[in-house]
């Protein structure tokens, strides 16, 4: 367990509304990434993060925004959710110890209505 | 376009039996070539990697893959499945210095009693 937890693990909001994800980890790493899965697609990863304030868009970075104000926690906001952002989200940190071995939090449950 | 390939979307096997979970790759260079699994309603676990050396990688649980470059391939094995291996397994390869993972779209192993 890499001490990395996600919150929360489920919702469902309104298309239209804004939402925000959030990701913490204890072990003060530097690369951090969302993705999002979804059936047929495996996972597909959204934004990144290499350090406070350093973040930079992924395979399907549209309609989302990140934000890094310390080091432990990485948000990922949707600005306006609609109904094809309904997924399963995952958070992942990089020890940058092991080769790029991730390590990957439970998961958020999102469903746009 | 750089990409792993996960050609089948099931595998299906007898307890006690070897396993195969293929995965081909399309990556420039020298790849770094992951699997995960994902057991129900979990995050995503590191299983192996291959980075350099030995074509053959041991990994956790008794799983072990080789990577093949002639025929770009990095087949996940066991040689004795159990009923409890029964997970959605990805190969995945890292893209660029910034640890960023690219996923296949998974592969489903069901191992019957």
């Amino acid at each position: 367990d890499a001490g990395i937890t996600q919150s929360p693990r489920h919702k469902v909001t309104e298309t239209g509304t804004p939402v925000t994800l959030r990701c913490h980890q204890t072990e003060n790493h530097r690369y951090m990434y969302w993705y999002r899965q979804d059936p047929g697609h495996g996972l597909r990863l959204i934004h990144y993060s290499y350090g406070v304030k350093d973040t930079d868009k992924g395979e399907v970075s549209d309609g989302y925004s990140v934000s890094r104000s310390k080091t432990e926690d990485f948000l990922l906001t949707l600005e306006s959710a609609t109904s094809s952002q309904t997924s399963v989200y995952f958070c992942a940190l990089d020890r940058q110890s092991s080769y790029n071995e991730q390590f990957f939090g439970p998961g958020t449950r999102l469903t746009v209505l | 376009a750089q990409s792993v390939a996960q050609p089948e979307d099931q595998v299906n096997v007898a307890e006690g039996n070897p396993l195969t979970v293929k995965c081909t790759y399309s990556v420039s260079g020298n790849p770094y070539l992951f699997w995960y699994v994902q057991y129900p309603n979990r995050g995503l676990q590191f299983l192996l990697k291959y980075i350099t050396g030995d074509n053959l990688v041991k990994g956790s649980y008794g799983f072990e893959a080789e990577f093949n470059k002639s025929q770009t391939s990095f087949h996940l094995k066991k040689p004795s499945a159990l009923v409890s291996d029964s997970a959605l397994y990805f190969c995945a390869y890292i893209s660029g210095n910034t640890g960023k993972l690219i996923f296949g779209q998974g592969t489903t192993l069901q191992v019957k009693p």
